[in-house]
C-alpha cells in the first residue's frame, strides 16, 4: 500500500471553529487531492496540488483553504466550520497524469 | 471544466447476469477516463483506465469498458456478475489544463446490489 496518512481519523468540532486536516505521504508523489464524500454526492474535489506551493480549487472549494509547503504534506483548513461541512474527507495522491490515485483512510469530521 | 455524469444511482442485478454501468463525461479535449470501485467500508480501487489506443479496455476482476467519443461515454461492463461485485462504482475524468495542472473529477457513483 502507498504511504499515505491522514490525521486525525475522527474529529468532532463546533460551528465557527477552525479545523485543519493533514495529509502526509512518503511516496514523493507530485499530485495531492482533497475530496469529501457524502451520500448521494459521490466524491467531490475540494482542492488539489500539482507541486509544492502549486494548488488550485476544485468544485466545492468555498469555505476551505489548503497549503503545501513541502512535497509530503498537504493541509486542508476549514476557516470557520459549518454543519454543512460534516463529511468524510479523503486525501489522495498520484505520481502523475493518468496514474492511479492512492487514497488515505479518510477523516470523519462532525461539525455540531 | 470537466464533469462526469453517472445516470444510474442504484442498479440491482442477479448473480450471473450481465452488467453495464453508464458514464458520460464532458470535456473539450480527449480526457483521461477511469473507473474505481469502493466496497463497503473500504477505500477506492482502480478497475481500469483509458486515454488512447484501443477503445475497449480490460481491467481487473473481469471488468471492461468501452470509450465512445461520439457519445462522450465510457461505460463499464461485466459479462457475469458475482455476489462479491456488490459495491459502489465511480467513473472519473482527468483533465490537464496545462503547466502540469491536472485534476481528477468523480461522478456521483452507482451503487450495485447483487441478488443471489
Amino acid at each position: 500500500d502507498a504511504g499515505i496518512t491522514q490525521s486525525p481519523r475522527h474529529k468532532v468540532t463546533e460551528t465557527g471553529t477552525p479545523v485543519t486536516l493533514r495529509c502526509h505521504q512518503t511516496e514523493n508523489h507530485r499530485y495531492m487531492y482533497w475530496y469529501r464524500q457524502d451520500p448521494g454526492h459521490g466524491l467531490r474535489l475540494i482542492h488539489y496540488s500539482y507541486g509544492v506551493k502549486d494548488t488550485d480549487k476544485g468544485e466545492v472549494s468555498d469555505g476551505y483553504s489548503v497549503s503545501r509547503s513541502k512535497t509530503e504534506d498537504f493541509l486542508l483548513t476549514l476557516e470557520s466550520a459549518t454543519s454543512s461541512q460534516t463529511s468524510v474527507y479523503f486525501c489522495a495522491i498520484s505520481g502523475g497524469v493518468f496514474e492511479k490515485l492512492f487514497f488515505g483512510s479518510g477523516t470523519q469530521l462532525s461539525v455540531l | 471544466a470537466q464533469s462526469v455524469t453517472q445516470p444510474d444511482i442504484h442498479i440491482t442485478v442477479s448473480e450471473g447476469a450481465s452488467l453495464e454501468l453508464r458514464c458520460n463525461y464532458s470535456y473539450g479535449a480527449t480526457p483521461y477516463l477511469f473507473w474505481y470501485v469502493q466496497s463497503p467500508g473500504q477505500g477506492l480501487q482502480l478497475l481500469l483506465k483509458y486515454f488512447s489506443g484501443d477503445t475497449l479496455v480490460q481491467g481487473i476482476k473481469g471488468f471492461e469498458a468501452e470509450f465512445k467519443r461520439s457519445q462522450s461515454s465510457f461505460n463499464l461492463r461485466k459479462p457475469s456478475v458475482h455476489w462479491s461485485d456488490a459495491a459502489e462504482y465511480f467513473c472519473a475524468v482527468g483533465a490537464d489544463s496545462g503547466g502540469s495542472n491536472y485534476k481528477l473529477t468523480f461522478g456521483k457513483g452507482t451503487l450495485l446490489t447483487v441478488n443471489p
